[in-house]
Parts: structure tokens; C-alpha cells; sequence
């Protein structure tokens, strides 16, 4: 089973639709876990990390299930810029510390 | 501030050739790693260091060597490429275990 599981789409939106990923993630020990960004043939940006809590950015709402070992992105209002690969990682704890799903990949249509 | 930055940016191998990618990194970070990513198959740890003079294995280290001699600097090594090398590789640093990684713009590599 792997690490860290994504659907890879690809989600195709309107501009100003809603649009939610979904990761779930094997270690329940798992100790932090963020959304990173990766635009074509560039490196992967950190978007944003995921708290217990819930938290958000702007149209960016990230959402932790520890129980379901489950994380979400929500999207609001999805801007053209939006269009991208959307990563899902966690770390499991220790130096060798995070795993990459295999991304989720975002079409913003005009 | 340049960050985290990889040398080359492209390059092309023969089967058999040897080489070295070079990851600086401008922030005092402990931590760096290497890892390749394949269409499919997401970003996956080659190696990886916790300071200086320290390198350990990752997920798929075969067929590489790294080395940390200075804390800026990780080297990534191939000894004998091979078809099965192509890929885009990607530096990575953190100045602390649980935080997000800085990355570098990425090394893509073909073996022909």
C-alpha cells in the first residue's frame, strides 16, 4: 500500500467553481502534513501545511481527519492561476520525513 | 536570496557516463535531500543528509551516491548511468524535521 494516495484527476472547472482533492495516507503516526503546488516542468511549492484544526488562505481551506486518515483542499472561487498539480505529503516522522502522493492535477477553464 | 539551487538545469548522458549534480543552498539548513520524480510515480527519496558529513539512504538509492562535505552543498552522483536514471531530479532542504522543503528548480536528465 502506498505512503500517500491521491485520485490524479485530472479536474477540469469553470473559473470561479468550488473544487475539493482528497489524500488519504497509511501511517496513522503521521505527524504533519502539508499541500504543495507543482506547476509544469517546475519544482513543488509549499501551498500550505494542515492542521488538526483545519486551516485556511484565502480560497484555500485544508482539512485533517486523523481518525480516517484522510486530508482535504478545498478550493473556492478557482482562478485561472489555480491550474496546476496539487501534492499531497506527509511526514511520518524521523529525518527521512516526507512522502509525496502522486498529485492531483488541476484545469482551470475560462 | 537564491534559495535552493541545482546544477545543471539539463543534461544528457550516455549509458555507461558518469556524473554529478550539484544542490547549493543559501538558508543554514540542516537538511537536505535528493529525490527523482517519474510520470506516475511522484517524488521518491533517493538520499538524504541531517548535517554535514552525514548521508543516509532513501527509497531508492541504487545506483547513486551523494556526499555532504560542506553544509551548503549535497552532491548527488552517478557512477555508471543507465536508461532506468532518466528522470527529473529535485534538491530538497528544511531547517527543521515536520517543516515544508525548500526546493530547487530541478536537474532534467536523460541517459540515451
Amino acid at each position: 500500500r502506498k505512503e500517500v494516495e491521491q485520485d490524479p484527476g485530472p479536474f477540469n472547472v469553470p473559473e470561479g467553481a468550488t473544487v475539493a482533492f482528497n489524500c488519504t495516507y497509511s501511517n496513522s503516526a503521521s505527524q504533519s502534513f502539508f499541500w504543495y503546488r507543482q506547476d509544469c516542468r517546475k519544482e513543488p511549492k509549499l501551498l500550505m501545511s494542515v492542521y488538526s484544526s483545519g486551516n485556511e488562505d484565502g480560497r484555500f481551506t485544508a482539512q485533517l481527519n486523523r481518525a480516517s486518515q484522510y486530508i482535504s483542499l478545498l478550493i473556492r472561487d478557482s482562478k485561472l492561476s489555480d491550474s496546476a498539480t496539487y501534492l499531497c505529503v506527509v511526514n511520518p516522522g524521523g529525518a527521512n520525513n516526507l512522502f509525496f502522493g502522486t498529485g492531483t492535477r488541476l484545469t482551470v477553464i475560462p | 536570496n537564491a534559495g535552493v539551487t541545482q546544477t545543471p538545469k539539463f543534461r544528457v548522458l550516455k549509458t555507461g557516463q558518469s556524473m554529478t549534480l550539484l544542490c547549493a543552498q543559501d538558508m543554514n539548513h540542516e537538511y537536505m535531500y535528493w529525490y527523482r520524480q517519474d510520470p506516475g510515480m511522484g517524488l521518491r527519496l533517493i538520499h538524504y543528509s541531517v548535517g554535514e558529513g552525514t548521508t543516509a539512504k532513501g527509497e531508492v538509492p541504487d545506483g547513486y551516491n551523494v556526499s555532504r562535505l560542506k553544509k551548503q552543498n549535497f552532491l548527488l552522483g552517478l557512477e555508471s548511468a543507465a536508461p532506468s536514471q532518466t528522470s527529473v531530479y529535485f534538491c530538497a532542504s528544511t531547517s527543521r524535521l515536520g517543516y515544508g522543503y525548500t526546493f530547487g528548480s530541478g536537474t532534467r536528465l536523460t541517459v540515451v
